[in-house]
């Protein structure tokens, strides 16, 4: 199994400030027949179904603020989150669409300091 | 509007079985692949299952092979996980998704149903 592991567990950031939370896949999740990389970032905030935000490891869903980005290739991912914003408060997960088990990583959650 | 409603959660001792539904709209069901996906009380998220457009070929996770079966009804837009030989490690929210062959991800959750297994 592809295990995916998150950092940090939990980050505390500013209003007006930047988050940046990393993703690391035991293995390499590119996808050689499409050069495409099966890596997406969820949010998820209490008591509602996960959010996506990003996949194909940088590309911003329709209606996701531009605050969000990502990038990364290979085994190593970033979200970074600018300008945070009050209802950025949530956990953040990454995810391997590359081969099942789709495993996610622990997630993150980041809150306002 | 792309609707996902799961449905059968609820309380249930070890050893039982429950059968979870989600009963979607808005989009062809009969084209996409299906996912579910678990939360544990306070815990993050756990890929469970998944099941091709056409009911042909599934995928589980290790902890769940053997005891759950993913399935679907084209006809209904529906689809399922049996749920047997529950233990107490299955108490979770679980929230079934649409893939997008596009994407390459899911893009659309279920609100999810909860399932308590508790002697």
């Amino acid at each position: 199994d592809i295990v995916m592991t998150q950092s940090p567990d939990s980050l505390v950031v500013s209003l007006g400030e930047r988050a940046t939370i990393n993703c690391k896949s035991s293995q390499s999740v590119l996808t050689s027949s499409n050069n495409k990389t099966y890596l997406t970032w969820y949010q998820q905030k209490p008591r509602q179904p996960p959010k996506l935000l990003i996949y194909w490891a940088s590309t911003r869903e329709s209606g996701v603020p531009d605050r969000f980005s990502a990038s990364g290739s290979g085994t190593d991912f970033t979200l970074t989150i600018n300008s945070l914003q009050a209802e950025d408060v949530a956990v953040y997960y990454c995810q391997q669409y590359y081969t099942t088990p789709h495993t996610f990583g622990q997630g993150t959650k980041l809150e306002i300091k | 509007e792309v609707q996902l409603v799961e449905s059968g959660g609820g309380l249930v001792q070890p050893g039982g079985s429950l059968r979870l539904s989600c009963a979607v709209s808005g989009f062809n069901f009969s084209s996409s692949w299906m996912h579910w996906v678990r939360q544990p009380p306070g815990k993050g998220l756990v890929w469970v299952s998944r099941i091709s457009s056409d009911g042909t070929s599934t995928s589980y996770a290790d902890s769940v092979k053997g005891r759950f079966t993913i399935s679907r009804d084209n006809a209904k837009n529906t689809v399922f996980l049996q749920m047997n030989s529950l233990r107490d490690g299955d108490t979770a929210v679980y929230y079934c998704g649409r893939y997008s062959s596009g994407y390459h991800a899911v893009d659309f959750w279920g609100q999810g149903t909860p399932v308590t297994v508790s002697s």
